[in-house]
């Protein structure tokens, strides 16, 4: 059962503009959201995380934000770079293990 | 430190052959994580330690799978008689706290991609 979906399983945006990733969640008890990256031939990266208490996150050109009563949160990238190329992993925590979505794959055209 | 390490990086071997995989987590990092990523999905838990107790096995690890960490330090996961269904990237990941929450993120390996031919 996919508790964590995940259901563009790619984007395209240009160079400069916004990209959004959208991720939903079905387990009440997930209370600790992240998204990671990940290149061809590694391991994923921690990118950004929001804990069940905020509604927004924001690191530099990302920022999370968490609809707790929709159960679903989305990932902002602004302006979008051509190294933001990757796939992107929603992820959601129960304190004892994450769960993944299926990934989006991001391609910012130049 | 330089983060999670997984060794080997490939690994193709026959159908009915036994493999070993090997993770060095981050330095004092009390939990480890194995999971499981296919094609076109995202990676799929299978088990975790915290420090060398085994606190979790996901239903997706047959019998032929077992995981160790016996000093609490570095883990090995292996599998026997492989199948071909078992053809994956096998991902290791490591955090530094009890929970996973603020601040105690997990950290993954390169993972190392099986193929059973």
């Amino acid at each position: 059962d996919q508790q964590v979906k995940q259901n563009s399983p790619s984007l395209s945006v240009q160079e400069g503009r916004i990209s959004i990733l959208n991720c939903d969640y079905t387990n009440s008890m997930f209370d600790y959201f992240l998204w990671y990256k990940k290149y061809p031939a590694e391991g994923p990266t921690f990118l950004i995380s929001i804990s069940s208490i905020k509604d927004k996150n924001e690191d530099g050109r990302f920022t999370v934000f968490l609809n707790k009563s929709a159960k679903h949160l989305s990932l902002h990238i602004v302006p979008s770079q051509p190294g933001d190329s990757a796939v992107y992993f929603c992820a959601a925590s129960d304190r004892r293990r994450l769960s993944f979505g299926a990934g989006t794959t991001v391609t910012v055209r130049a | 430190d330089t983060g999670v390490s997984q060794d080997p990086r490939h690994k193709i071997t026959k159908r009915g052959q036994n493999v070993t995989f090997r993770c060095d987590p981050i330095s004092e990092h009390n939990r480890l994580y194995w999971y499981r990523q296919t094609l076109g999905q995202g990676p799929e838990f299978l088990t975790y330690f915290q420090n060398e107790a085994q606190l979790e096995k996901s239903r997706l690890l047959s019998d032929r799978f077992s995981a160790e960490r016996p000093k609490g330090s570095f883990s090995t996961l292996e599998i026997q008689r492989t199948e071909q269904g078992d053809s994956a990237m096998y991902l290791c990941a490591s955090s530094p706290g009890g929970e996973l929450g603020m601040n105690t993120e997990a950290f993954f390996g390169q993972g190392t991609r099986l193929t059973v031919v």
